[in-house]
């Protein structure tokens, strides 16, 4: 089992829609969650960072964790053409994990949305 | 402010030949990674320093060594290049301390003959 899985995609959205991206772990103690965008060709970047459970909003994004069932998504509320990337999901072990110090991404689930 | 500068951005290796990857923060981070990434795969850690003068294995550290050289510095050395390791090869920092994200280098794409 991989520590953290994402389904790779792609997933389909027509412009305005929701886009709804998740990601599950498998340490148990992981503390900190980050959600990256890599267009191709590029580095990744930052979209969203949560560290406790329930929502966390900022514009158009939305991450969700719920660490009881360690299980963390990224919302895109009226999805663009411009948001067609491949969303990384990112794992920190927290202290006592096996993982403490590394910082572990998921196999990243390609988006597209249609105009 | 250059933020990660990786160094060379383009390699093109024949099988058996070494080279060393560099990598540099101005951010005074604490924690340095290397990744891998191949399509469909996404990024998968080699090797990592959580702090100056400590490095340990990540998810695929074989044919791979790392030093950190100081704080600013993390390199990553092939010492006998094999087809397998064509990739794209990213390095990152954070400053762990204080849970921050971590940011990238722009890659080097390397390619393996």
């Amino acid at each position: 089992q991989k520590e953290v899985e994402q389904n790779s995609g792609p997933l389909s959205v027509p412009e305005g829609a929701i886009a709804s991206l998740n990601c599950t772990y498998s340490d148990r103690v992981s503390q900190s969650f980050f959600w990256y965008r890599q267009y191709s060709g590029k580095s990744p970047e930052l979209i969203m960072s949560i560290y406790s459970n329930g929502d966390k909003e900022d514009g158009r994004f939305t991450a969700q964790l719920n660490k009881a069932s360690q299980y963390v998504s990224l919302l895109i509320r009226d999805s663009q053409p411009s948001d067609s990337a491949t969303y990384l999901c990112a794992v920190d072990g927290g202290l006592g994990s096996s993982n403490t110090g590394k910082l572990i991404f998921g196999q990243g689930t390609t988006l597209q949305v249609k105009p | 402010n250059a933020g990660v500068t990786q160094t060379p951005k383009f390699q093109v290796l024949k099988t058996g030949q070494s080279m060393t990857l560099q990598c540099a923060q101005d951010m005074n981070h604490n924690s340095m990674y290397w990744y891998r990434q191949d399509p469909g795969m996404g990024l998968r850690l080699i090797y990592y320093s959580a702090s100056e003068g400590t490095t340990d294995k990540g998810e695929v550290p074989n044919g791979y060594n790392v030093s950190r050289l100081n704080k600013r510095e993390f390199s990553l050395r092939l010492e006998s290049a094999a087809p397998s390791q064509t990739s794209v090869y990213f390095c990152a920092s954070r400053d762990r301390a204080v849970d921050t994200e971590a940011f990238f280098g722009q890659g080097t794409r390397l390619t393996v003959v």
